[in-house]
């Protein structure tokens, strides 16, 4: 079946521009996850959402990084004001209830200039 | 304590060696367990899960030990393609079930 997929794969941005990052999970996938991976770094984890339950937001690095995601649907993670350092790439994962295993999108590979 | 914690490496092995990570994990209500592997500029992918009795996947063994309260990773004969990095992932067992990813560890396979 389709796997999680994410849009766009690559984004150039300006320095200070907003940006819009696209996930589409798993179809039935009541979790959804989104990451952060800068060069050569481990995975850093930004939110976190599980149905129709508060998402846990523990990760978000600033009030600039935002997501949302309605029902078991579509997520987007929005960036405002990017900065250079939020140059990385942005990975999402989904997965079944009860904590099974995650599969993940090939992600976004973002680039502020 | 992090939640998860793994060596980060690197593992450097010749290959046809016999490699083993181990991953430790803090909440003892964890669950559920899974190696991942990241090739380089790839995404993470699941190599396998792990049970409570251990099983093994071709040249891949997993283990837990609820005790001590870590999971290993065991890979005999090392190929070259193995080069990657190892991911260990648990379900920390909160309400939400959400999953929680170690730092991984890197393993480099040389000829």
């Amino acid at each position: 079946g389709a796997g999680v997929s994410q849009s766009p794969s690559n984004k150039v941005t300006e320095k200070g521009k907003d940006v819009e990052l696209r996930c589409d999970p798993i179809s039935g996938h009541t979790a959804l996850y989104w990451y952060r991976q800068r060069l050569g770094q481990g995975l850093e984890f930004l939110i976190y959402f599980q149905g129709n339950s508060a998402p846990d937001k523990s990760g978000l690095p600033s009030d600039r990084f935002s997501a949302e995601r309605t029902g078991e649907s579509v997520s987007t993670l929005t960036i405002q004001r990017t900065q250079q350092e939020d140059s990385a790439v942005y990975l999402c994962a989904s997965s079944p209830p009860s904590g099974r295993a995650a599969g993940f999108g090939p992600g976004t590979r973002l680039t502020v200039l | 304590r992090k939640e998860v914690e793994q060596d980060p490496g690197p593992f450097n092995v010749p290959e046809g060696a016999t490699v083993a990570f181990n991953c430790t994990y803090s909440n003892s209500a964890s669950q559920s367990f899974f190696w991942y592997r990241q090739d380089c500029r790839k995404e993470p992918k699941l190599l396998m899960s792990v049970y409570s009795s251990g099983n093994e996947d071709g040249r891949f063994t997993a283990q837990l030990n609820r005790a001590s309260q870590y999971i290993s990773l065991l890979i005999r004969d090392s190929k070259l393609s193995d080069s990657a990095t190892y991911l260990c992932v648990v379900n920390i067992g909160n309400a939400g079930n959400m999953l929680t990813f170690g730092g991984g560890t890197r393993l480099m396979v040389k000829p």
